[in-house]
């Protein structure tokens, strides 16, 4: 079954560093997303990316975040000067289409990033 | 913001038992619902939707209801068995802007006991 992978698994940073989080979407899909989840809370919306463009971001997208598709297979999230309360488990996901009931939305395990 | 509210953050069914889980959501323009599996270090896993022009959709031991007059949803499993022990997520989609955005619930953790 195609998968969404993401890399690293686990990464520990420095506060103030600039940290990048890796994706590979599903290869047919068109819809990129990322979604965090700080532990013990809900999985939250950061951005949906679409033809090569920002669809829609969240309150908590703010400057300090970027993604980019450099080239036709990755996915990624910058995190330009990380804060402790960035410490979350982010996860990519990806879809065929933006809508219908079956789009196959589809999520990578997650990245879990530590800043200390 | 609390669109998506999953009351019970936990449940506790014997194995072969029916497991009902429950989701309340306030925003009327969602139009699609789907429910999640996730396991500890793994990603949410896909189980089943509905779109909000059905009232029931059925996937095997899952079934989703959608009462759309309660705005209230829940998910079946019969019979349960024990792999199905995990946190299940409800989320609900609106579709805006060219992509569909989730807005989860908070979870609820299912242990079937043997």
């Amino acid at each position: 079954e195609p998968e969404v992978t993401q890399t690293p698994s686990h990464q520990v940073t420095q506060m103030g560093q600039e940290v990048i989080l890796r994706c590979v979407p599903i290869s047919n899909h068109l819809y990129f997303y990322w979604y965090r989840q700080i532990l013990g809370q809900k999985v939250e919306f950061l951005v949906s990316f679409y033809n090569n463009e920002i669809s829609e971001k969240s309150e908590i997208f703010d400057d300090q975040f970027s993604v980019e598709r450099p080239d036709g297979s990755n996915f990624t999230l910058k995190i330009r000067s990380t804060k402790l309360e960035d410490s979350a488990m982010y996860f990519c996901a990806s879809s065929e289409a933006g809508g219908g009931e079956n789009y196959g939305y589809t999520f990578g395990s997650g990245t879990r990033l530590t800043v200390v | 913001d609390q669109q998506v509210k999953q009351n019970s953050p936990s449940l506790s069914v014997q194995e072969g038992r029916i497991s009902i889980l429950n989701c309340d959501y306030t925003n009327s323009m969602f139009d699609y619902f789907l429910w999640y599996k996730k396991y500890p270090a793994e990603g949410p896993t896909f189980l089943i939707s509905i779109s909000s022009i059905k009232d029931k959709n059925e996937d095997g031991r899952f079934t989703v209801f959608l009462n759309k007059s309660a705005k209230h949803l829940s998910l079946h499993i019969v019979p349960s068995q024990p792999g199905d022990s995990a946190v299940y997520f409800c989320a609900a989609s609106a579709f805006t802007q060219g992509a569909q955005k989730l807005v989860f619930g908070q979870g609820t953790r299912l242990t079937i006991n043997p």
